[in-house]
């Protein structure tokens, strides 16, 4: 079974370009997660699909952070105006279920997309 | 949301047990015991899940005592491989939210 991937792996960009992640979650699961990581601090939780419906978009900092889901499958994130705050690692997840009995077998990671803003 | 403690970093050798321990002294009732780990520039991969006592897998053991305040994970026979990120998480935020901590960066040297 194919994992979750996430593309570009790399982005540098420059303060106040616009940048958009893609996550392909896999085939089947409805949950899918948006995890970030900025330089030193701890992976946070930014928002959580199911289907193509924003279940908990609690995490996200601001607005300059849309995330879509449209038709249910792929997911983007995508940052405008970026800052330099932004950088870090942003990371999707996906799962089957997302219930407190299950959801820790179910979540699969992608390798992250490692975003600088210069 | 229980928080939980553990070491910041731990040095092994190949071939060697690693044990590592996560305080969790307000785990709830219904609150599982999970760990992950994570390879430099790769995401979280889930290795091992427990309520009480003991499960072992094919990647590592997890020993949770009777009053769950804490749990071990167990690494055998440690290769360069296994060094990693490793996280204690206790619970779930609102069911599906997964809290990381600073976690155990474990660096095994040959």
């Amino acid at each position: 079974e194919a994992g979750v991937t996430q593309f570009p792996s790399h982005s540098v960009i420059e303060k106040g370009q616009t940048v958009t992640l893609r996550c392909d979650p896999i085939s089947g699961h409805d949950n899918l997660y948006w995890y970030r990581r900025v330089m030193g601090k701890e992976i946070k939780f930014l928002l959580h699909f199911v289907k193509e419906s924003k279940q908990d978009e609690s995490g996200m900092p601001n607005n300059r952070f849309l995330a879509e889901r449209t038709g249910g499958t792929y997911s983007t994130l995508k940052v405008q105006p970026a800052e330099l705050e932004d950088s870090g690692v942003y990371f999707c997840a996906s799962s089957q279920v997302a219930s407190r009995d299950r959801a820790n077998y179910g979540y699969t990671f992608g390798s992250g997309t490692r975003l600088t803003v210069v | 949301l229980a928080k939980t403690t553990q070491p910041i970093s731990m040095d092994s050798y190949e071939g060697q047990e690693v044990n590592i321990t996560c305080s969790h002294n307000n785990i709830a009732t219904n609150d599982y015991i999970t760990w992950y780990q994570q390879f430099p520039s790769q995401g979280p991969r889930f290795i091992i899940q427990g309520y009480k006592t003991k499960v072992t897998n094919e990647v590592a053991s997890l020993f949770i005592p009777a009053d769950r305040k804490s749990s071990t994970l167990s690494l055998p026979r440690v290769s360069l491989s296994d060094t990693a990120v490793y996280y204690c998480l206790v619970g779930l935020d609102n069911d599906y939210k997964l809290s990381f901590g600073a976690g155990t960066t474990v660096t095994v040297r040959a």
